[in-house]
């Protein structure tokens, strides 16, 4: 089973210009996450869609940032136009939508964005 | 406030001895899952153990174990016979709420460098 994928693994840009990461969550996952980690500090929450519905998009950092899920399958997180402090290693994860209150979330191997 | 705490940045640990992560959580919520992921410098987050906060026995799996102790609201991952491959990030999780399709609250991660 193809795990979480990521792409690109790394992108260099400059300010003010527009990046859109993608994300090919597990087949068959309808939940799919989107977190970032700043140099240092802890990965944070930015959001979740529930299929092609967004259930929770309470950490995204502002409107610069769009994420959407087509058809309910892949995703891809937009930011336009890019700052600095946008910098950091952006991780997706999907999981089963599962009642029993162990539900893993599995993780992709993360964007390593840099912006300059 | 914090929701995970991982107070140590980075650890060392002898071959073949035992380490003790640290990580302690603040939720008011009584159903929450606890979990540790390990970030190998490959990058991929890789799931370890679970723990839920009705499970009355500490979780174990393989040469990991979680010290689960509820009262003091901390959850520290001990690995025992630590080997080379060891050696990697680790991140301690918590996902609050009935709803498992809740997201993660991340610590800033621990260090770990085994000495051979």
């Amino acid at each position: 089973e193809a795990g979480v994928t990521q792409f690109p693994s790394h992108s260099v840009i400059e300010k003010g210009q527009t990046v859109t990461l993608r994300c090919d969550p597990i087949s068959g996952h309808d939940n799919l996450y989107w977190y970032r980690r700043v140099m240092g500090k802890e990965i944070k929450f930015l959001l979740h869609f529930v299929k092609e519905s967004k259930q929770d998009e309470s950490g995204m950092p502002n409107n610069r940032f769009l994420a959407e899920r087509t058809g309910g399958t892949y995703s891809t997180l937009k930011v336009q136009p890019a700052e600095l402090e946008d910098s950091g290693v952006y991780f997706c994860a999907s999981s089963q939508d599962r009642l029993a209150q162990f539900n893993e979330q599995f993780f992709g191997p993360g964007t390593r964005l840099t912006v300059l | 406030a914090q929701k995970i705490t991982q107070t140590q940045p980075g650890m060392f640990v002898q071959e073949k001895e035992a380490v003790t992560l640290d990580c302690t959580y603040d939720t008011s919520d009584q159903s929450y899952g606890l979990f540790w992921y390990k970030q190998p410098s490959s990058g991929e987050m890789i799931f370890l153990i679970y723990q839920g906060s009705y499970d009355e026995q500490n979780a174990t799996e393989g040469r990991y174990s979680l010290n689960f102790q509820k009262a003091r609201k901390s959850a520290n991952l001990v690995i025992s016979a630590s080997q080379l491959g060891d050696s990697a990030m680790y991140f301690c999780a918590m996902r609050e709420g009935e709803y498992t399709g809740n997201q993660f609250y991340f610590g800033t991660g621990t260090s770990l460098t085994v000495i051979p």
